[in-house]
């Protein structure tokens, strides 16, 4: 699977839009770009994932650039709830495929 | 999103003692489950893939012996630390991945566990 690259920390005023970037420069045609979050001593949580097009849920919206070399994550509204390590992976979507972490970004949302 | 729970959500151990940590798909059967570790301070490490029905497969570096991992049913995986010790104090996190869709496609997400905290003394 390819490797992504973070910044360590960011932090994000209450209520603005948070905009998490990633870089997956070796991304291979067959890799989706995946998005979890932890919150402090809980377990990890799916956000969104996407493979060339934009997509957007409930919970946040993913830019991935046309050359598939970086995405963004986009919480729109961010509240104090939002503060967590944020993970990007890029990996095959196959059934045999594991989730392999890196060391995230930090958001820290302030009010 | 489906739902995983892990039990106990901590434990306190003698050094020495073994410990049991259940992992349970509460609304989906899930053929594949995952073990994840995770220090302070530290990103998610994968220990093992749990496999319904068959032996799970490790990761490099990883004792088998000493994390006995059973997937007896499609809902439930079971890690066991044997002879634990200081050292194995850590945050432990199962996952489940969701079954394929029909049609052949696959959803195949993962959905985490809420991780049980291991103290050894």
């Amino acid at each position: 699977d390819a490797k992504t690259t973070q910044p360590t920390s960011m932090d994000c005023a209450e209520g603005r839009a948070a905009n998490l970037p990633c870089n997956h420069s070796t991304i291979s045609g067959n890799e989706y770009v995946y998005w979890y979050r932890q919150i402090h001593s809980q377990g990890p949580q799916y956000i969104i994932h996407g493979l060339k097009n934009n997509e957007t849920n409930e919970m946040a919206s993913l830019i991935i650039t046309e050359d598939r070399k970086s995405s963004t994550l986009i919480l729109p509204h961010a509240t104090l709830r939002d503060t967590a390590v944020y993970y990007c992976i890029v990996r095959v979507v196959g059934y045999g495929n594991k989730l392999v972490f890196g060391a995230g970004t930090i958001l820290r949302v302030k009010s | 999103g489906a739902v995983v729970s892990q039990h106990p959500s901590w434990v306190i151990c003698k050094s020495g003692t073994s410990v049991k940590i259940e992992c349970r798909s509460l609304d989906f059967q899930a053929t594949t489950m995952f073990w994840y570790r995770q220090f302070p301070k530290q990103s998610l490490m994968l220990m093992a893939t749990s496999n319904e029905g068959s032996k799970a497969t490790y990761e490099q570096g990883v004792e088998k012996d000493k994390f006995l991992i059973n997937h007896a049913s499609l809902t439930l995986s079971t890690l066991t630390v044997t002879s634990a010790h200081p050292e194995d104090s850590s945050f432990y996190i199962c996952s489940a991945r969701t079954p394929r869709l029909a049609g052949g496609s696959s959803n195949n997400e993962q959905f985490f566990g809420p991780g049980t905290r291991l103290t050894v003394l």
